[in-house]
C-alpha cells in the first residue's frame, strides 16, 4: 500500500485566496483525521471523520475551515479565505477501526504571503 | 481540563539509555500512545499501552500507570537516527489528543 497521500505537498498562496488540501486515506481504513502542526501550538486535531460522517469538528478554528470527505477514498480540506495565521503543516492520517495505531501521510505546508 | 505533559527536550550520547516521561490529565481515558516525528517527517506511531504496565518493542519500550497518570518511553542502545521529536498521546485511535513533544538529541 502507497500508504495516506497528501496533495499538494507545498502550496504558497496570498492572503484571501481559497486553499485546497487533498487526502487520500490507505485503501479499508475507515477513520480518517485532518491536523495543524506549528511551532507554536504544536499538533491540533481539526475534525474526524468515521465512514465518511464527520464525527467531531471541535477542532476547526472558525468558519472559513471546511473539511469534506464524498467518499471512503478522498477527503478535502479547504480554507476560504485564507489568512497568513493559517500558515502551518497540515496532515492527514487515517485508522482501521477501534485500532490504536494513526497513519500520518507525509503532509502539506502552507505558506499564506 | 485535558492535558498532557512533557519535557520539551532530552540530550543523550549513542549507546545510551533514554526516558522520556508524560503525565497526563483527562476526563477519559483511552490509553496513552508515542509517535516519533523526525525533522521534515511526519508522526509515526511507536507504541501504545492500554494497560498498566511495560510494552517492548525492539529497542523501543512504554510503560503506563493510569493511578499514577503517567508513562514514558525508554529509548535503549541510542543511535544518530534517534534524534527526533517524540510525542506522547492520550485517547483510541478514533480520536488522539497530543503532548507538545519532545526534542532528543543523540550526540555522538
Amino acid at each position: 500500500d502507497a500508504g495516506v497521500i497528501q496533495s499538494p505537498r507545498h502550496e504558497v498562496t496570498e492572503m484571501g485566496q481559497e486553499v485546497t488540501l487533498r487526502c487520500k486515506p490507505i485503501s479499508g481504513h475507515n477513520s480518517l483525521f485532518w491536523y495543524r502542526q506549528t511551532m507554536m501550538r504544536g499538533l491540533e486535531l481539526l475534525i474526524y471523520f468515521n465512514n465518511n460522517v464527520p464525527i467531531d469538528d471541535s477542532g476547526m478554528p472558525e468558519d472559513r475551515f471546511s473539511a469534506k470527505m464524498p467518499n471512503a477514498s478522498f477527503s478535502t480540506l479547504k480554507i476560504q479565505p485564507s489568512e497568513p495565521r493559517d500558515s502551518a503543516v497540515y496532515f492527514c492520517a487515517s485508522s482501521l477501526g477501534a485500532g490504536n495505531e494513526q497513519f500520518f501521510g507525509p503532509g502539506t505546508r502552507l505558506t499564506v504571503l | 481540563g485535558q492535558s498532557l505533559e512533557q519535557p520539551s527536550e532530552v540530550t543523550a550520547v549513542e549507546g545510551a539509555i533514554v526516558q522520556i516521561n508524560c503525565t497526563y490529565q483527562t476526563s477519559g481515558f483511552y490509553g496513552l500512545s508515542w509517535y516519533q516525528q523526525h525533522d521534515g517527517g511526519a508522526p509515526t506511531f511507536l507504541s501504545y499501552n492500554a494497560l498498566d504496565g511495560l510494552e517492548e518493542t525492539g529497542r523501543f519500550s512504554s510503560f503506563l500507570s493510569r493511578s499514577d497518570s503517567y508513562g514514558y518511553l525508554l529509548l535503549q542502545e541510542l543511535q544518530m537516527k534517534d534524534s527526533a521529536s517524540y510525542f506522547c498521546a492520550y485517547g483510541s485511535a478514533r480520536q488522539l489528543t497530543f503532548g507538545s513533544g519532545t526534542q532528543l538529541t543523540v550526540l555522538p
